[in-house]
């Protein structure tokens, strides 16, 4: 199975920052990387497909890029509504697998 | 609008059965793939199982396979799992997911809880 790693598990921001989110795959995945915001106790949502194609409807602040093992998620200028866990996920290979997530807290 | 409703979720003892089921509406559901995602607290979000448009063709996370089975009636716009042979490991939220090109998730519910205790 293909691990994914993010970091940093947590991290603290403030409103207007600049976030960075990172993930690596224990082998590589090409583009075929997916992003997630979720909030306490709802479902997650998906932002970000096949590493930078922004999903409908989803503020252009995110913005996703990387290739091979290595990705980035990037928050622009961090709007309340954006703190939340975000998780990346491979669709290279099945079993499709997840990163463990990481908390941005204010 | 989109929307999915996960329900079927229970309170069961190990060893149980239980069949959850999703429930599709704003969109075409017999032509999308769909998946089902889980999500425990001590592992996360995992994929568990996978079935095609035509409803002949299922995958399974090893973690699953052989306990559990996917279905789906498209004249009814329903999508089940049929989960088997329960273990505490079991234990977590499951969502049901449009498949969007192919293990991208596209959630539009709340999940429904499934708790395996004794």
């Amino acid at each position: 199975d293909i691990r994914m790693t993010q970091s940093p598990s947590s991290l603290s921001a403030s409103l207007g920052d600049r976030v960075t989110v990172t993930c690596r795959a224990s082998q590589s995945i090409s583009s075929s990387l997916n992003w997630y915001q979720q909030k306490p106790g709802k479902a997650p949502k998906l932002l970000i497909f096949a590493s930078s194609a922004l999903h409908s409807g989803v503020p252009s602040r995110f913005s996703g890029s990387g290739s091979g093992t290595d990705f980035t998620l990037t928050i622009s200028s961090l709007q309340l509504e954006d703190f939340a866990t975000y998780y990346c996920q491979q669709s290279y290979n099945t079993p499709w697998t997840f990163g463990q997530g990481t908390k941005v807290e204010i | 609008e989109v929307h999915l409703v996960e329900s079927g979720g229970d309170f069961i003892q190990p060893g149980g059965s239980l069949r959850l089921s999703c429930a599709a509406s704003g969109f075409t559901f017999s032509s999308f793939n769909m998946n089902w995602v889980r999500q425990s607290p001590g592992k996360g979000l995992e994929w568990i199982s996978y079935i095609s448009t035509s409803t002949s063709t299922g995958y399974y996370a090893d973690s699953v396979k052989g306990r559990f089975t996917i279905s789906r009636d498209n004249a009814k716009n329903l999508l089940y799992l049929q989960i088997n042979s329960l273990r505490a490991e079991d234990t977590a939220v499951y969502y049901c997911a449009r498949d969007h090109l192919g293990g991208v998730f596209d959630f539009r519910g709340q999940g429904t809880l499934v708790t395996v205790s004794s």
